[in-house]
């Protein structure tokens, strides 16, 4: 099945800015809205970023979401040893009728 | 603040039929703006969403499992599950319940699962 394509690894030293992207098509990220999913180890995953740039209560401004054409990113500024996880990207996709996630990235704290 | 537990075998054997309960607290189920999802993920592996429903039992089904799914929803318990048919040891996996919110905008639609329960294992083997 078809994925939205994130690189399969990032990292980055503490207070550090890094950015995740995610590459998808016209029938998602190029005609709907994209969200992001944190993972942290052994857990459900977490509402992070929703209607492409917006944060839910309680998440940190650190995170921040931009999309542009068919892509879009991730931003955490201010890397902290907790924000090690796996960040998933979604998008609804025309086709299916649904949410399409990306591969996920691991991100990790040096 | 709501809540949604998974519940169900963790042990399914091959061709057999896998059945999931999520429990939802906190809130009701029947909300006529949410719809109610379930999302795999194999171990070690990305997430695949299966379905979601509402309360009102209208579906949206991922095509490549449509034929072996079925998604209900039973508003008396505060519940929805999820049958999966036929299973072999690719629908291995923690599957996840989550509300799904679904907006339908001139500008696309936006969608996000909010809040997540914890998941459940279920091994396919004989």
């Amino acid at each position: 099945q078809s994925v939205l394509t994130q690189p399969p690894s990032a990292s980055g030293t503490p207070g550090q800015r890094v950015t995740i992207s995610c590459s998808g098509s016209s029938s998602n990220i190029g005609s709907n809205y994209v969200c992001w999913y944190q993972q942290l180890p052994g857990t459900a995953p977490k509402l992070l970023i929703y209607r492409s740039n917006q944060r839910p209560s309680g998440v940190p401004d650190r995170f921040s979401g931009s999309k542009s054409g068919t892509s879009a990113s991730l931003a955490i500024s201010g890397l902290r040893s907790e924000d090690e996880a796996d960040y998933y990207c979604a998008a609804w996709d025309d086709r299916l009728s649904g949410p399409l996630f990306g591969g996920g990235t691991k991100l990790t704290v040096l | 603040q709501l809540q949604l537990q998974e519940s169900g075998p963790g042990l399914v054997k091959p061709s057999e039929t896998l059945s999931l309960t999520c429990t939802v607290s906190g809130g009701s189920i029947s909300s006529s703006s949410n719809y109610w999802g379930w999302i795999r993920q194999p171990p070690g592996k990305g997430l695949e969403w299966i379905g979601s429903i509402s309360y009102s039992g209208s579906t949206y089904y991922n095509p490549s499992l449509k034929s072996r799914v079925t998604i209900s929803v039973d508003t008396s318990n505060n519940q929805f599950s999820l049958r999966l048919s036929s299973v072999t040891a690719a629908d291995t996996a923690v599957y996840y319940c989550a509300r799904h919110t679904i907006r339908m905008a001139t500008a696309g639609t936006l969608d996000w699962l909010d809040p997540w329960g914890q998941g459940t294992l279920v091994t396919v083997s004989s």
